[in-house]
């Protein structure tokens, strides 16, 4: 089955560590996606790629970082200059740029 | 830059139908897009509306006022399993990847 998987579901932290959220898909798409989502609120988007070796910046993408080496995966990892990285982290990918996004279950990052 | 502006919560009951609004300020639009999130769980794509009009996907049906810069969700005969969260989400040309609305809480009530 064609999916998109994350990992681990939930992760906890002590604050000043860096920590790399997986994410993997196996759609054959071009385009992924980070977004970062806080109680009650809409999808903020940190980072996004649309082809292999070569990625953009989103609207929150201070204290964060991504590789796109492989189709396949867009590891996300969180610095510990991120001021407040306790949230729910989801990646998509998607069909070229197509407005049709497929989601990962999401993370939850907690950082104590 | 971009914004949407969505209602924050609706209510309604069992059978009914109820819309959800979505204004929207971008320049060079290029589309808007509807999605449902259960909580806990991952966003799910409902519809997108590139032109004017009415799109109908079963019992949800998005339509898209370009020169109003207004989308609405129409949802028919509720069901209990449509108490979710509903995202409006548009992109522009100059960037390939979606600007998401606050959400819109539905609850649905027997």
């Amino acid at each position: 089955d064609g999916g998109i998987t994350q990992s681990p579901k939930y992760l906890f932290r002590k604050e000043g560590q860096n920590v790399t959220l997986s994410c993997e898909q196996n759609l054959n798409h071009d385009a992924m996606y980070w977004y970062r989502q806080d109680p009650g609120q809409g999808l903020r988007l940190i980072y996004y790629s649309q082809i292999v070796n070569d990625f953009q910046k989103g609207d929150i993408a201070e204290g964060y970082s991504v590789s796109r080496e492989k189709k396949e995966s867009f590891p996300l990892t969180v610095t510990s200059a991120q001021k407040n990285p306790t949230a729910f982290y989801l990646c998509a990918s998607s069909r070229g740029g197509r407005d049709e996004q497929f989601f990962g279950p999401g993370t939850r990052l907690t950082v104590l | 830059g971009q914004s949407l502006e969505q209602p924050s919560e609706v209510t309604a009951v069992e059978g009914a139908i109820v819309q959800i609004n979505c204004t929207y300020q971008t320049s060079g639009f290029y589309g808007l897009s509807w999605y449902q999130q259960h909580d806990g769980g991952a966003p799910t794509f409902l519809s997108y509306n590139g032109l004017d009009g009415l799109e109908e996907t079963g019992r949800f049906s998005s339509f898209l006022s370009r020169s109003d810069s207004y989308g609405y969700l129409l949802l028919q005969e509720l069901q209990m399993k449509d108490s979710a969260s509903y995202f409006c989400a548009v992109r522009n040309t100059g960037r390939r990847a979606l600007t998401f609305g606050s959400g819109t809480r539905l609850q649905v009530q027997p």
